[in-house]
């Protein structure tokens, strides 16, 4: 099945650091990615939508130039969480799908704890 | 009302009984229906997709009824493995996935 690779799995930082985060997919070419972010005991929100060579349209609510996103190539987006707080402690979770029909696949997710 | 709901739970089943869940959706025009289960502290993982014409695998069995604008998910015999929460996944118009906020299951020997 469709693999994608997310990395890394866990980050603690200092708060105003700012982090990284990639999201691949493997074994196919991805034409949207989207970045989610899950707090304990709550649903996964939606925080963007990412196509490859295009601007990434962001949810209400979460702020562009606080969570950059760039989808450089049909196999890679990152995730850039810029001078990050205690309050952006989270799982962060990308997934992609190559086609529009396609079920969406997930990666591994990354747990962020800002200290 | 929103885009797409599910019964929170959770649901307290013995191994070996039948359960079933509903998600009920808003958008008539959604085209694409989707169920994943999630472990605690784990990613979503696609457990089926759901076509109109209903679709099975293994203990497992997924229906959609768009007349009424929902999607079910039957799991026979269940296992102390099937405990997790189960995401229905609905793909309307636009092409973007919007999540219901999960049934939580859990199965007690």
């Amino acid at each position: 099945g469709a693999v994608v690779s997310q990395h890394p799995s866990r980050v603690i930082c200092k708060s105003g650091t700012s982090v990284k985060i990639e999201c691949r997919s493997l074994d196919f070419q991805a034409t949207t990615m989207f970045w989610y972010r899950q707090f304990p005991k709550q649903s996964l929100m939606l925080m963007a939508t990412s196509n490859e060579g295009s601007k990434a349209t962001y949810e209400q609510g979460v702020e562009k130039d606080k969570f950059l996103i760039n989808h450089a190539s049909l196999t890679l987006s990152t995730l850039t969480v810029t001078s990050a707080h205690p309050e952006d402690s989270s799982f962060y979770i990308c997934s992609a799908k190559d086609r529009v029909d396609q079920p969406q696949h997930f990666g591994d997710g990354t747990r962020l704890s800002i200290l | 009302r929103k885009e797409v709901e599910q019964d929170p739970g959770p649901f307290n089943v013995p191994e070996g009984a039948t359960v079933a869940f509903n998600c009920t959706y808003s958008n008539s025009a959604s085209q694409s229906f989707f169920w994943y289960r999630q472990d605690c502290r784990k990613e979503p993982k696609l457990l089926m997709s759901v076509y109109s014409s209903g679709n099975e695998d293994g203990r497992f069995t997924a229906q959609l009824n768009r007349a009424s604008q929902y999607i079910s998910l039957l799991i026979r015999d269940s296992k102390l493995s099937d405990s997790a929460t189960y995401l229905c996944v609905v793909t309307g118009g636009s092409y973007i996935p919007t999540f219901g906020r999960g049934t939580s299951l859990i199965v007690h020997p």
